[in-house]
């Protein structure tokens, strides 16, 4: 079986400009989750897709948005880049909205530098 | 945001030695989870816990989620080179909207000298 694969692997740009990340979850699983790892600290909620809706949101700004895909895929983008949002970008895909049965498989995510 | 507290920070141990970290969360979860990650990747799931007083193995692993659901701890028995990684606890609150999200320690980095 598939695992979550995202792209692209490593990402510089610039203050102030867009980015657009993208994940493909596991077979067999329709919800996907954003995760914002900063160094040294254990990944941050950003949001999660089911049915192609935004579903759950944690404390970031409207300038993080997100799609999902019918086919489940989806992509993180962020506008207005600033030096803080540096960081792993982590994408993980479930079988339903919650960790039951099989808890979220991670992908290997997207290290995101803004200078 | 909000991160729950992981301990120890650090750990550097001899081959062959008993691991145990923990967690505890002034929430209360549903849900325990502890992963590892290593340098470069992303984090991978050792032990999914759904039930308070649940305690599961995986190979070396044992984890247990806290009676007062507050609390989980791993432990790694017989400790290997490569358990080397940074180890994360993780907590889902009770279901519904951004409930479904799940909530990290700051994770403990684990140094296995041969």
């Amino acid at each position: 079986e598939t695992g979550v694969t995202q792209s692209p692997t490593h990402l510089i740009k610039t203050r102030g400009q867009q980015v657009t990340l993208r994940c493909s979850s596991q077979s067999g699983h329709n919800t996907v989750s954003w995760y914002q790892q900063a160094l040294g600290q254990g990944p941050q909620f950003i949001f999660q897709y089911y049915r192609e809706e935004e579903n759950g949101r944690g404390n970031f700004p409207p300038r993080f948005s997100g799609l999902q895909f019918p086919n489940y895929s989806s992509e993180l983008n962020v506008n207005a880049l600033e030096l803080d949002d540096s960081a792993l970008y982590l994408c993980a895909s479930s079988r339903g909205q919650g960790a039951s049965n099989y808890g979220y498989t991670f992908g290997s995510g997207t290290r995101l530098t803004v200078v | 945001g909000q991160q729950l507290n992981q301990s120890p920070q650090s750990m550097f141990i001899q081959e062959g030695e008993d691991v145990s970290m923990n967690c505890t969360s002034s929430s209360i979860f549903n849900t325990w989870l502890w992963y590892k990650q290593d340098p470069g990747e992303g984090p991978v799931l050792l032990i999914a816990l759904y039930k308070a007083g649940e305690l599961t193995s995986n190979g070396r692993l044992t984890a247990q989620f806290g009676i007062t659901r507050k609390d989980s701890f791993l432990n790694i028995s017989a400790s290997i080179p490569s358990d080397v990684g940074i180890y994360f606890c993780a907590g889902q609150l009770p279901r519904g909207g951004s409930n479904y999200k799940l909530t990290f320690g700051k994770g403990t980095l684990l140094t296995v000298n041969p």
